[in-house]
């Protein structure tokens, strides 16, 4: 049972245009939502949360978006440059609970073109 | 600089033998994981442990073992148990439960299995 969906393998975009990474979780006791990035033969890292109270959070190039209701989040990136080329993948967790667990997507291969 | 440590980056065993991936933390956090990455799969949880002398079982633990018997510490064994064990695994570590405004986990670079 995948709690956590990312049903784009992959997403090319063009250097400037945005790039929109999309994420449907079935869990609604999932209050808290994060973002990594992925190269190849490295480990994730962190790139911007969500708490399940808000609806947007942005930190530069990047913003996530948050439809409680729909249990649907997207990641934004604008303008998209081509070292933003990375798997990226989703994550939630029940943070109420003091739950160390994080449950991830399968994550999205963005490719980013000059 | 505070970090994990996964070693070594690549390695290969036959088939039928243990093999032991070892992750080492510098961040005094309390909690660690590992996860193993396979194409399509996504990360998906071995095993994790909030504290020391203490672990639990992820969603695909089998043919897989685990110790914690210091904080820093988190090595994991691929037993000949493990059907499908070739594949690239990632260690991970928190310092708690995660929280709001955390960044969730901290990862190593990985270590890419190749069982032949």
């Amino acid at each position: 049972d995948q709690q956590v969906k990312q049903n784009s393998p992959s997403l090319s975009v063009q250097e400037g245009r945005i790039s929109i990474l999309n994420c449907d979780y079935t869990n609604s006791m999932f209050d808290y939502f994060l973002w990594y990035k992925k190269y190849p033969a490295e480990g994730p890292t962190f790139l911007i949360s969500i708490s399940s109270i808000k609806d947007k959070n942005e930190d530069g190039r990047f913003t996530v978006f948050l439809n409680k209701s729909a249990k649907h989040l997207s990641l934004h990136i604008v303008p998209s440059q081509p070292g933003d080329s990375a798997v990226y993948f989703c994550a939630a967790s029940e943070v109420s609970v003091g739950n160390y667990k994080l449950t991830f997507g399968k994550g999205t291969l963005l490719t980013v073109n000059p | 600089d505070g970090g994990i440590t996964q070693s070594p980056k690549y390695l290969f065993r036959k088939e039928g033998q243990n093999v032991t991936l070892s992750c080492e933390q510098n961040l005094n956090h309390d909690a660690m994981y590992w996860y193993r990455q396979d194409p399509g799969q996504g990360l998906r949880l071995i095993y994790y442990s909030q504290i020391v002398n203490d672990f639990q079982k992820g969603d695909i633990a089998e043919g897989y073992s685990v110790s914690r018997e210091k904080k820093e510490s988190f090595p994991l064994t691929v037993t000949s148990a493990q059907k499908n064990p070739t594949a690239f695994y990632l260690c991970a570590s928190s310092i708690g439960p995660v929280f709001e405004g955390a960044k969730g986990y901290t990862f190593g670079s990985g270590t890419r299995l190749t069982v032949v």
